[in-house]
């Protein structure tokens, strides 16, 4: 149980290009889901709080309009990458937060994706 | 604000020695302590984790008790192999926000 998957799980894209990265719930309902973002030997930054049915929270420094995110459903979440430069290359993990405690799921904890690692050239 | 303190790494060990990973934070009010862990390529999964003092998480050998009055979550394991290499990554939610907040991780690496 708990299982959250991303797609895909690599993607190189030329400068100017969006990307879109999907993340999903397979076993579970999540009324939030948050997108992160990795650098090279550091910690995961969080870029914004998504919650289904309405607009994403973005933490301070993070561009809404590049890194656009939806959350249509209870078990789907997207994150584009608008424009993408070089800069942007980085891994992306999104996690996921049930609506519930149910069996080994629980209400309190985040899954994570197994994350996206997107290079731009 | 919140914040999670780890001991910085890397962390080199042989084969069945004894591990700790120290943890410190601070927090508002009384939030749930979490260990993920993120072997190489991959993303990250829960190892344990406590919701409330005195609780002890445990986990694939691993355990790591929530002191309050330390405010710690030190991980531990008795003997460690080559495939728990890996980075380990302290957390908290619930304290001011429900954010999860992410100390800078420790890197394991276990040699035979």
């Amino acid at each position: 149980g708990a299982v959250v998957s991303q797609h895909p799980s690599r993607v190189i894209c030329k400068s100017g290009t969006s990307v879109k990265i999907e993340c999903r719930s397979l076993d579970f309902q999540a009324t939030t889901m948050f997108w992160y973002r990795q650098f090279p030997k550091k910690s995961l930054m969080l870029m914004a709080t998504s919650n289904e049915g309405s607009k994403a929270t973005y933490e301070q420094g993070v561009e809404k309009d590049k890194f656009l995110i939806n959350h249509a459903s209870l078990t789907l979440s997207t994150l584009t990458v608008t424009s993408a430069h070089p800069e942007d290359s980085s891994f992306y993990i999104c996690s996921a937060k049930s609506i519930r405690t149910s069996g080994v799921v629980s209400g309190e904890t985040q899954y994570f994706g197994p994350g996206t690692r997107l290079l731009v050239l | 604000g919140d914040s999670v303190t780890q001991m910085e790494g890397p962390v080199t060990l042989s084969e069945e020695a004894f591990l700790t990973i120290n943890c410190t934070y601070t927090a508002t009010g009384y939030p749930s302590l979490f260990w993920y862990v993120q072997y190489p390529g991959e993303g990250l999964q829960l190892l344990l984790k406590a919701t409330k003092a005195d609780d002890k998480g445990s986990n694939k050998g691993f355990e790591a008790t929530y002191r309050k009055e330390t405010t710690s979550f030190h991980l531990e394991k008795g003997s460690v192999q080559v495939s728990d290499s890996a980075v380990y990554f302290c957390a908290l939610s619930g304290g001011a926000t429900n954010k999860l907040i992410f100390g800078t991780g420790t890197l394991l690496a276990v040699q035979p």
